[in-house]
């Protein structure tokens, strides 16, 4: 199995919106409505962001949301904050009890 | 509240073996799976495999499948990955995860132990 697609970096300004997106196939993303989004900074343990697609945890700020369109899942930030600068990670079912991870995409904040 | 905590970190020379561990406390413990991820330097994440703790059933990822056995122990609460034939490329930090499944689809991992760095190297 290959590694879901993600852009390798994103940027935007404090205040902006920016969105990430995750694609996959329809053996992952397509099929599941089971994409998760992590957020991980550095030497750092990830933590859960967005589960099922487009719901929070508990404690994680309604600036944080997710959706899917097809094969691909995306991961949109509101009001963009120094503190979001960080790594964001997508994971999607992939069938058979197994789990695919995206290659990871680093968002920095100007 | 919920923790996973990891064993230290670890060295071993190349075709040796390593075993991390990892404590749950918090939570029923048999009542979610525990997932391995890995990280190599600098990398992504990449997904190992699970156990699902009440039947101890486990499923692995097809890059480790030869070389990797999961493992819990419901009297300590703690789950093991044992890594066996180790090469330089499995130098890497290894997270346990508390997962959320049903039946054996695996839904979401909510509660992350610190990471164990594990460094293979002659």
């Amino acid at each position: 199995q290959s590694a879901l697609t993600q852009p390798a970096s994103v940027s935007g300004s404090p205040g902006q919106s920016i969105t990430i997106s995750c694609s996959g196939t329809s053996s992952d993303v397509g099929s599941y409505n089971l994409v998760s989004w992590y957020q991980q900074y550095p030497g750092k343990a990830p933590k859960l962001m967005i589960y099922e697609g487009n719901k929070r945890p508990s404690g994680v700020s309604n600036r944080f949301s997710g959706s899917r369109s097809g094969n691909t899942a995306s991961l949109t930030i509101s009001g963009l904050q120094a503190e979001d600068e960080a790594d964001y990670f997508c994971c999607s079912y992939a069938g058979s009890s197994t789990s695919l991870f995206g290659g990871g995409t680093r968002l920095t904040v100007l | 509240q919920v923790q996973l905590v990891q064993s230290g970190a670890e060295v071993r020379k190349p075709g040796a073996s390593v075993k991390v561990s990892c404590k749950s406390s918090g939570y029923t413990f048999s009542d979610y799976g525990i997932t391995w991820v890995r990280q190599a330097p600098g990398q992504g994440l990449q997904w190992m495999g699970w156990i699902t703790v009440k039947n101890g059933n486990t499923n692995y990822a097809q890059k480790v499948q030869d070389r990797v056995t999961m493992t819990t122990d419901t009297s300590t609460t703690t789950a093991y990955m044992e890594l066996r034939n180790l090469r330089s490329d499995d130098t890497a930090v290894y997270y346990c995860a508390r997962v959320q499944f049903n039946r054996n689809w695996l839904l979401w991992f909510d509660e992350w132990g610190q990471g164990t760095l594990v460094t293979v190297s002659s």
